[in-house]
C-alpha cells in the first residue's frame, strides 16, 4: 500500500496569511493526487485533482503543487471559512489511500 | 445538482450483517465508477472499494475484501455496500462517492456503530 504522510497535523494561522500543507507519498504517485476540505460536521468537499487542477467553484486562493512523492496544498489570504480539516489522497495505485489530515484553525 | 444520499446505518451487534444504500441523482449514474469510503471516530479516512459503471468489476481494500461487497443497480441509480460479520472497528461514518480523478462528490454519510 502507498502510505501518505501528511503534515502538519494541525495548524493555526491568522486571517490573510498563507498556509502550506504537505503530503509525502511512500512511492512515486505520478501526480495522481487529490485534496479535500472537510468542514466541522460536514462531508468532505473536492478541492483539487491531478495535483494542481482546481475543481469548479473552488476559490483561486487554493492551489496545489508537487511531483513524484512530494505534494503540497497552498492557501493564500486565509479566510475564516477556510477553517476545516484537509486531506490528501492518492489514486495512482490500489488500494487508494488518504493522508491523516491537517486541522486548520484561525489564530 | 449532484446528490448522493446514503441510508441504512445504525446500531448493529458484532457478527451481524448490514446493508447500506446510496441513491444518486443529478447525473447519469451509469456513466460513473462509484466508491465507498469510511471515516472512523478518530477521523481517519479509509477507502473501502470501488465499482465500475456497469457493475462488472470491483476493487476492494485487501483488509475488507472478505467481509464487504459492493454492488449497484443502475436502473435505480443506487449503490450498495453489504457488510457482513461486522466488528467494533467497523464503527465509522460511511460515505458514498462519485469517482473521477479523485472523488468529486460525497454523500452526507451513514453512521454505523457496532456494539453489543
Amino acid at each position: 500500500d502507498i502510505r501518505m504522510t501528511q503534515s502538519p497535523a494541525s495548524l493555526s494561522a491568522s486571517l490573510g496569511e498563507t498556509v502550506n500543507i504537505e503530503c509525502l507519498a511512500s512511492e512515486d504517485i505520478y501526480s495522481d493526487l487529490a485534496w479535500y476540505q472537510q468542514k466541522p460536521g460536514k462531508s468532505p468537499q473536492f478541492l483539487i485533482y491531478n495535483t494542481n487542477s482546481l475543481q469548479n467553484g473552488v476559490p483561486s486562493r487554493f492551489s496545489g503543487s508537487g511531483s513524484g512523492t512530494q505534494y503540497s496544498l497552498k492557501i493564500n489570504s486565509l479566510q475564516s471559512e477556510d477553517v476545516a480539516t484537509y486531506f490528501c489522497q492518492q489514486y495512482n495505485n490500489y488500494p487508494l489511500t488518504f493522508g491523516s489530515g491537517t486541522k486548520l484553525e484561525i489564530k | 445538482e449532484v446528490q448522493l444520499v446514503e441510508s441504512g446505518g445504525g446500531l448493529v451487534q458484532p457478527g451481524a450483517s448490514l446493508k447500506l444504500s446510496c441513491v444518486a441523482s443529478g447525473f447519469t449514474f451509469s456513466d460513473y465508477w462509484m466508491s465507498w469510503v469510511r471515516q472512523t471516530p478518530g477521523k481517519t479516512m479509509e477507502w473501502i472499494g470501488d465499482i465500475k459503471y456497469d457493475g462488472s468489476y470491483t476493487n476492494y481494500a485487501p483488509s475488507l475484501k472478505n467481509r464487504f461487497t459492493m454492488s449497484r443497480d443502475n436502473a435505480k441509480s443506487t449503490l450498495y455496500l453489504q457488510m457482513s460479520n461486522v466488528r467494533s472497528e467497523d464503527t465509522a461514518t460511511y460515505y458514498c462517492t462519485r469517482v473521477t480523478e479523485g472523488m468529486d462528490a460525497w454523500g452526507q454519510g451513514a453512521s454505523v456503530t457496532v456494539s453489543s
